[in-house]
């Protein structure tokens, strides 16, 4: 069965400080992932997906960055955190053809 | 410009009552809906989905109804039970055209049921 992990669970940064979200999948091939990030009062908002190995699309700008080095990794990231990066940070997979897209645990990122 | 609303953040509902949760959108290309529950801390969980070409879809205590015309659906939950309290997210699809695979998301709706 396809599992996905997603770490750390929480982290506290300082504003400034770069950031690394790692999210990688198992048990399956050539998913799509997704990078969403839920903020208070805004419900998910998608950052970034990703269809395969380097390919890499932005939803909105921001002061965020991602990649994908490997099929089935997907890790996101800044070179200096704003106060308005925190929240809670979610990578999801789905099929290539499909729609349903399953989440991992998610990371709570509070910068301070 | 939000195309998928859930204009009620919040909804309290007696154990073994009806849960009622609405959602609409804007976007005339939606064509597959979808509904996750998510409670805090954790990632959202896939409950159910609906075609645009069905108006019912039945799942154990879970129903989804959708209407076109109003561009409207509902989640029903029946009967209600403690554990059911969380937030739920409205999700849509577009499945034709580039980036088919994307979901747009509401803002949810935290449910208490109430023992």
């Amino acid at each position: 069965s396809q599992t996905i992990h997603q770490w750390p669970a929480t982290l506290v940064q300082p504003v400034g400080s770069p950031l690394s979200l790692e999210c990688t999948v198992e048990g399956t091939s050539n998913p799509n992932l997704y990078w969403y990030r839920q903020a208070a009062g805004r419900g998910l908002q998608l950052l970034f997906y990703s269809v395969g190995i380097g390919q890499i699309s932005s939803e909105v700008p921001q002061n965020l960055s991602a990649s994908r080095p490997q099929d089935r990794q997907f890790i996101l990231s800044s070179k200096k955190l704003l106060l308005s990066d925190s929240g809670f940070y979610l990578c999801a997979w789905s099929l290539a053809k499909n729609t349903e897209a399953f989440f991992g645990q998610g990371t709570r990122l509070t910068v301070v | 410009d939000q195309q998928v609303k859930q204009n009620s953040p919040s909804l309290s509902v007696q154990e073994g009552r009806i849960s009622i949760l609405n959602c609409d959108y804007t976007n005339s290309m939606f064509d597959y809906f979808l509904w996750y529950k998510k409670y805090p801390a954790e990632g959202p969980t896939f409950l159910i989905s609906i075609s645009s070409i069905k108006d019912k879809n039945e799942d154990g205590r879970f129903t989804v109804f959708l209407n076109k015309s109003a561009k409207h659906l509902s989640l029903h939950i029946v009967p209600s039970q403690p554990g059911d309290s969380a937030v739920y997210f409205c999700a849509a699809s577009a499945r034709s055209g580039a980036g088919s695979y994307q979901l747009t998301f509401g803002k949810g709706t935290k449910l208490s049921v109430i023992p």
